[in-house]
């Protein structure tokens, strides 16, 4: 089956630790995504990345960083930097770029990862 | 900086019900704009995706609208179901930028 998976599911983290969440999609698409979810808010972007081994920053980048050494995969690290990691975390990808002139694609989102500062 | 607005927030109804979700937007110069539903403690699903160029898109019982110069657009669900019960967010690209700016969502109750 095609699709975006995420792990773990559930992830919980010491204060002053690195964490990875791991994002695979097997879509052949160019484009991924990182989103957070907090309860109330809608979903903000960390970093996304157009082709392989190239990355921008989105609205909240601070505290994160990311990878994009193969098509299929996005892993992000939250590190000791970010301040209030506790959210529920997606990873998305699509075709191109969303949004873009002419733009028609869909973004398809994994299952998400919650992440718990202990 | 896009805007993205969701009312109502919440929304109760019961089984059999047409329904209407709104969407609205602060920059009208927009490529698309989509509806995703998300289920609790999972991830999104694409709804419907309408290009700046449609006025209506339609899947099964949905039905999505966009008026660009007005700033909205509107999500008809036909004969609600308890399985339709979910949080729906729309999201449209910000204004020059590919991200893509999210409502806060409306969370839907379909009553038995």
């Amino acid at each position: 089956d095609g699709g975006i998976t995420q792990s773990p599911k559930y992830l919980f983290r010491k204060e002053g630790q690195n964490v990875t969440l791991s994002c695979e999609q097997n879509l052949n698409h160019d484009a991924m995504y990182w989103y957070r979810q907090d309860p109330g808010q809608g979903l903000r972007l960390i970093y996304y990345s157009q082709i392989v081994n190239d990355f921008q920053k989105g609205d909240i980048a601070e505290g994160y960083s990311v990878s994009r050494e193969k098509k299929e995969s996005f892993p992000l690290t939250v590190t000791s930097a970010q301040k209030n990691p506790t959210a529920f975390y997606l990873c998305a990808s699509s075709m191109r770029l969303a949004g873009g002139a002419g733009a028609t694609d869909t973004q398809y989102f994994g299952p998400g990862t919650r992440l718990t500062v202990l | 900086k896009q805007e993205v607005t969701q009312i109502p927030a919440a929304l109760s109804v019961p089984e059999g019900e047409n329904l209407v979700l709104n969407c609205s937007f602060t920059d009208s110069a927009i490529y698309n704009l989509q509806w995703f539903r998300q289920d609790p403690g999972k991830g999104l699903t694409s709804l419907l995706l309408i290009q700046s160029s449609q006025r209506e898109q339609t899947s099964g019982r949905l039905n999505a609208s966009l008026d660009k110069s007005s700033g909205r657009s509107t999500l008809y669900i036909a004969a609600s179901q308890p399985g339709d019960s979910a949080t729906y967010l729309c999201a449209v690209p910000g204004a020059g930028s590919y991200q893509l700016t999210f409502g806060k969502g409306t969370k839907l109750s379909v009553i038995p």
